[in-house]
């Protein structure tokens, strides 16, 4: 069985300026990583994923996470965010094995919270 | 246009009554997934389907049911027997069942016990 920790609940962060949000995971076995985000009152919208090969893996809206396998993390991060990227954002694992097939595990999530 | 939806977008229960979430996908995706969110909790998995007429418990399936007689469809019903069924309920589809395979989400069902 594999678990997620996302470590910061809320991450305020002013527009035009970098940020980062954590994931770290626990498992066994082999894993693939994705990142979801949620505007408000609306499902989950997946950012990127990592399967395999390179490490660092861009996705949409100018998003881009690292898999870091020695320490089991995969951070998302943004160069310069924008009010529209206020949302809570969610890391999630699944792994290779038989009985998890196409069963996600989710972090609690972070919400994003971009200031002027 | 394809896409998961999610009907009602707001749904209020009164205790003891049994209630029923509809999902339908037209992307013709092999798996679905009904997952609860709370608040601070992510999701947590309720129910999910590989295949047509097969269904698996999840992490918290207590005081849910599910059905899958059609590939495109996967309703939920939480029962009187859920002793906390207020959070907002999500479904979500993927093309198969393999661990690589990116989920596709609804936009999600608010459902309320007065």
């Amino acid at each position: 069985a594999q678990s997620v920790t996302q470590l910061d609940s809320q991450v305020p962060v002013f527009e035009e300026a970098p940020v980062e949000l954590r994931c770290n995971y626990s498992s066994s076995v082999s894993v693939y990583l994705f990142w979801y985000v949620q505007y408000p009152n609306q499902g989950l919208q997946l950012l990127l994923k990592y399967l395999s090969g390179s490490t660092l893996v861009k996705g949409i809206n100018g998003f881009e996470a690292e898999f870091n396998k020695s320490q089991t993390s995969f951070h998302l991060r943004k160069p310069s965010v924008h009010i529209s990227d206020t949302a809570e954002y969610f890391c999630a694992v699944s792994d290779r094995t038989t009985d998890s097939w196409g069963k996600f595990q989710f972090g609690a999530g972070t919400q994003v919270v971009v200031t002027p | 246009d394809g896409g998961i939806t999610q009907s009602p977008k707001y749904l209020f229960r009164k205790e003891g009554q049994n209630v029923t979430l509809s999902c339908e996908q037209n992307l013709n995706h092999d798996a679905m997934y009904w997952y609860r969110q709370d608040p601070g909790q992510g999701l947590r998995l309720i129910y999910y389907s590989q295949i047509v007429n097969d269904f698996q418990k999840g992490d918290i399936a207590e005081g849910y049911s599910v059905s899958r007689e059609k590939k495109e469809s996967f309703p939920l019903t939480v029962t009187s027997a859920q002793k906390n069924p207020t959070a907002f309920y999500l479904c979500a589809s993927a093309m198969g069942w393999l661990a690589t395979n990116e989920q596709f989400f609804g936009p999600g069902t608010r459902l309320t016990v007065l």
